[in-house]
């Protein structure tokens, strides 16, 4: 139990869908983080949150679309996904300190057809 | 930007052999490194992090130094056993606004018995 929850673990949908991914913690942490990874790529950082404000989004799609309504709970809403957004997304939190761990959820396994 | 470097993977190696894996790093400022292992099916876990210069971060048998003349913090074991076989992800810390975590490509390594 590493203190961060994604839900869910596996999620297949279609190009037309919407869907969300959801990640939760209870480590008091004050920064949470969405990540990308692709086979053979880096692991790609997406957004970053600082106590609820977006302070970071690396230019990813507008189809990719973050919500933090509070400190413990970050939300990744997805739509009209390409084939080639399939891969594991990762949520993250921390205090937010630069010498303090990140700690990770499992991820969702993303297929999109 | 800041950025990480690891040495190109896939890494194999017969159990008991001497493990490094090279990290060298771009940044400005002081960062903190850290060394992350990813298993199959899961999310990432932190195994060790330097916050300074010259600190040396260990844990399950595994070092690394942080060094500011050479910008590196590579990853060694004296003797791998089969249950290291993973991939590490080599990453800096730093303040930009928020906290922000950047991380190497990784490195996938298999240890075979």
């Amino acid at each position: 139990e590493t203190g961060v929850t994604q839900t869910p673990r596996h999620l297949v949908m279609g190009m037309t869908n919407k869907k969300s991914l959801k990640c939760e913690q209870h480590l008091g942490h004050n920064a949470m983080y969405w990540y990308k990874q692709s086979a053979k790529k880096p692991l790609e950082l997406m957004f970053v949150y600082n106590f609820k404000e977006q302070t970071e989004n690396n230019s990813v799609p507008s189809r990719f679309s973050p919500e933090c309504p509070n400190s413990s709970h970050l939300f990744l809403h997805l739509h009209t996904l390409q084939p080639e957004d399939s891969a594991l997304y990762l949520c993250a939190s921390s205090q937010g300190v630069v010498n303090t761990e990140a700690f990770f959820g499992q991820g969702t396994r993303l297929t999109v057809v | 930007g800041d950025s990480v470097t690891q040495m190109e993977g896939p890494v194999t190696l017969s159990e008991e052999a001497f493990l490094t894996i090279n990290c060298t790093y771009t940044a400005t400022g002081y960062p903190s490194l850290f060394w992350y292992v990813q298993y199959p099916g899961e999310g990432l876990q932190l195994l060790l992090k330097a916050t300074k210069a010259d600190d040396k971060g260990s844990n399950k048998g595994f070092e690394a130094t942080y060094r500011k003349e050479t910008t590196s913090f590579h990853l060694e074991k004296g003797s791998v056993q089969v249950s290291d076989s993973a991939v590490y992800f080599c990453a800096l810390s730093q303040i930009q606004g928020a906290q922000k975590l950047v991380f190497g490509q990784g490195t996938r390594l298999t240890i075979n018995p």
